[in-house]
C-alpha cells in the first residue's frame, strides 16, 4: 500500500510564474491536508479538503493560493505569481476519515519549492 | 485556542546517553498529542501519539512520552541516544474538539544533535 505521494519533490520557479504541487493520498483515504514549512519553522496548516470540497481553508493566504481535490486524480495546491517568500516545503497529509475521529494522518515526503 | 511550545530549539547529547525533548501544550479540551520526527529533506514520521488512553506512551525506535495534565507537558524521552536519532523533532497537538477539522498544530521544532 503506497504512502502519500507528492510530486514534484523539488520545484524551482522564477518570480511571477505558477507552481503546481500534486498529492495523491494513500489508497482509501478521502481526506487531504496541506501544510507549509517555512525555513527554520514548524509546519503550519493551510487547507483541509475532502473529495470535491474545501472543508477548512483558514490557513491559506488570501491571494494567489488555491487548492482542489477533484473526484478523480490527485489534490493540487496551486500558487500563482510566486514570490521569494513562497519558498518553502509543502507537505500533504491524508487520512481515511477526518482527524477528529483520532485517526492518525499520514504525511508525504514533501515538495520543496524554491523561487528565484 | 490550542498551542504547543517546545522549550528547546536545539539539544545536543552524546551517543548512548539519555534524550529529553521538552514540550508544553495549551488546550481547553482533552488534547491529542503527537511527536513527529523529520530527517533532513525528508517527510515526517510519527513517533508516537497520545489520545486519552495510557499516560505513558511508547513509540518507535525506543522513544516514549508521558502525558502530565497537571504540568501540561508531553516530554519525549529515550534512554540511550543513537547516531541515527539526529533529526528535527516536532511536538504536535490536534484541535480535535475546538473545530471540526482536527488540524494539527505544530511546535517550532527541536533539533537533536548526537555526538559520537
Amino acid at each position: 500500500n503506497a504512502g502519500v505521494m507528492q510530486n514534484p519533490r523539488h520545484l524551482v520557479r522564477r518570480r511571477g510564474q505558477e507552481a503546481r504541487l500534486r498529492c495523491s493520498p494513500m489508497k482509501g483515504h478521502s481526506h487531504v491536508y496541506w501544510y507549509r514549512q517555512l525555513p527554520e519553522e514548524g509546519l503550519k496548516f493551510m487547507v483541509y479538503l475532502q473529495k470535491e470540497n474545501i472543508i477548512d481553508e483558514s490557513g491559506m493566504p488570501k491571494e494567489r493560493f488555491s487548492a482542489e481535490f477533484p473526484k478523480e486524480g490527485p489534490s493540487i495546491l496551486r500558487i500563482q505569481q510566486v514570490v521569494r517568500g513562497d519558498s518553502a516545503a509543502y507537505f500533504c497529509a491524508s487520512s481515511p476519515r477526518g482527524q477528529m475521529t483520532t485517526n492518525t494522518i499520514y504525511f508525504g515526503e514533501g515538495s520543496w519549492l524554491t523561487v528565484v | 485556542a490550542q498551542s504547543v511550545t517546545q522549550l528547546d530549539s536545539h539539544v545536543s547529547v552524546s551517543e548512548g546517553t539519555p534524550v529529553l525533548l521538552r514540550c508544553n501544550y495549551s488546550s481547553s479540551y482533552s488534547p491529542s498529542l503527537f511527536w513527529y520526527v523529520q530527517h533532513p529533506n525528508k517527510g515526517l514520521q510519527l513517533l508516537l501519539k497520545y489520545t486519552s488512553a495510557a499516560t505513558l506512551v511508547k513509540g518507535i525506535n525506543g522513544f516514549e512520552a508521558e502525558f502530565k495534565k497537571s504540568e501540561t507537558s508531553f516530554h519525549l524521552t529515550k534512554p540511550s541516544a543513537h547516531m541515527s536519532d539526529a533529526a528535527e523533532y516536532f511536538c504536535v497537538v490536534s484541535d480535535l474538539f475546538s473545530s471540526n477539522t482536527g488540524k494539527l498544530i505544530f511546535g517550532q521544532g527541536t533539533t537533536l544533535q548526537v555526538k559520537p
